[in-house]
């Protein structure tokens, strides 16, 4: 069992829909990173949680400490919101990343 | 700012040569980092630094170098490579100060590597 898993794997999507995904991990964390890999393979940081809710534009993200559990969401999608989101963890006392194998997203127009 | 800047974008190598791949980042970050990315799986840590002069092993440290002589510099080299290094390699830099582990991570474009 990965200790950090995504679903789904990939989600095609109408533009204007509400998309959720979802990241499940099961070590102790210091935080969770929203991460998003274009099409052309760049990687940027979205957003980081601890607690409470974080938003990046049109993303919403929570965390469930207690259920270990994230699970942001995109309203009005658009097509420029394809890409690959990676949930990453970074382990509680150790300067370590674990990251999951994403959630392929692509919003047709 | 140029962010994190790693060369080169493409490599080929047969098995058993060796080279170094170069990451540099000018935001004076403490903590630099280098991951695989290999299809189906999620980004695997090879090793990671937390200042000049200190560098520890990640989850895939076999097969790879590193050293840290300046703030901004964290080259990644192969010793001998193997058909099954063959992969993307990101290299990714964050600040450690105020809260630690909690600073997000700057990654630079990353390194598509075969290796025949």
């Amino acid at each position: 069992k990965n200790e950090v898993e995504q679903s789904p794997q990939n989600l095609t999507a109408q533009e204007g829909e509400f998309i959720t995904i979802n990241c499940s991990y099961s070590v102790g964390i210091s935080a969770l990173h929203w991460l998003q890999q274009h099409p052309g393979g760049g990687i940027v940081s979205l957003f980081m949680l601890s607690s409470g809710k974080k938003k990046h534009g049109r993303l919403i993200a929570t965390i469930n400490i207690q259920e270990k559990h994230s699970s942001p969401h995109i309203t009005a999608s658009h097509p420029r919101d394809s890409a690959v989101y990676i949930c990453a963890v970074s382990l509680g006392g150790t300067y370590k990343y674990i990251f999951g194998t994403g959630t392929r997203l692509k919003v047709l127009a | 700012n140029a962010g994190v800047t790693q060369t080169p974008k493409f490599q080929v190598l047969k098995t058993g040569q060796s080279m170094t791949l170069q990451c540099a980042q000018d935001m004076n970050h403490e903590y630099m980092s280098w991951y695989r990315q290999d299809p189906g799986m999620g980004l695997r840590l090879i090793h990671y630094s937390v200042g000049a002069g200190i560098t520890d092993q990640g989850e895939v440290p076999n097969g790879y170098n590193v050293s840290r002589s300046t703030t901004e510099d964290f080259p990644l080299r192969l010793l001998s490579a193997a058909p099954s290094q063959t992969s993307v390699y990101f290299c990714a830099s964050s600040y450690l100060g105020g809260t630690p582990y909690n600073s997000p991570l700057h990654f630079g474009n990353g390194t598509r590597l075969t290796v025949t």
